[in-house]
């Protein structure tokens, strides 16, 4: 199976600040439809996973502007431009150009 | 407005049986493929088990293989979670959630499910 690496695992960041995760994969994940499925959800606590960023780089309806995915083959990246208090949670990665789909680890996000 | 509800889950004794139900509305539940992801306390996320569409493919983590069943009921729009033998370790919430174009995009609200004796 592959396996997804997300660093840092613990995340604070002061609020207004930028904020950015890393995600690697152990194999390439551009699937031979030439899509990159690679996503980011979100979890704030106590509630469930939310969908943030799909196949790379697709923003979710919904989510603010502040937030984008980049990347290509094994590394990818999700920014924040600006932390508010609304993003803090645990951020997780997935892949699913390989069956079965993979997270990542987890980075907790904080405010210091 | 799509909703995912689950339920089953409680407290059982390890070796024991749970079986754990998803209604799903909002959606055609018949035509996408479902999948169930745990989260043990405190810990990330794991893929559990795949269906797709008519139930003719399933698959699973290697940890519930021969333990657990996935199954659905399209006509009752309705994903199963048939867990046997259960253990400690099988300790989590219970996501039920909609795969599609290879993601995750909607997910129920959790059944927390805890092996303990």
């Amino acid at each position: 199976d592959v396996v997804m690496t997300q660093s840092p695992l613990s995340l604070p960041v002061t609020l207004g600040q930028p904020a950015s995760i890393s995600c690697r994969s152990s194999q390439s994940l551009v699937h031979s439809d030439g899509n990159t499925y690679l996503d980011w959800f979100q979890q704030r606590p106590g509630q469930s996973p939310r969908r943030l960023i799909y196949k790379l780089s697709k923003r979710d309806s919904g989510v603010p502007d502040r937030f984008s995915g980049s990347g290509s083959g094994t590394d990818f990246t999700l920014k924040i431009t600006r932390v508010e208090a609304e993003d803090v949670g645990v951020y997780y990665c997935m892949q699913g150009t390989h069956w079965p789909q993979i997270f990542g680890q987890g980075t907790k996000l904080e405010i210091e | 407005e799509v909703q995912q509800v689950e339920s089953g889950g409680g407290l059982v004794q390890p070796g024991g049986s749970l079986r754990l139900s998803c209604v799903v509305s909002g959606f055609s539940f018949s035509t996408n493929w479902m999948t169930w992801v745990r989260q043990a306390p405190g810990k990330g996320l794991e893929w559990v088990a795949n269906m797709n569409e008519d139930g003719t493919e399933k698959n699973y983590v290697g940890s519930v293989k021969g333990r657990f069943t996935i199954s659905r009921d399209n006509a009752k729009n309705s994903l199963y979670l048939q867990m046997n033998s259960l253990r400690a370790d099988d300790t989590a919430v219970y996501y039920c959630a909609r795969l599609a174009s290879r993601s995750i995009d909607y997910w129920g609200q959790g059944i927390l499910v805890t092996v303990s004796s």
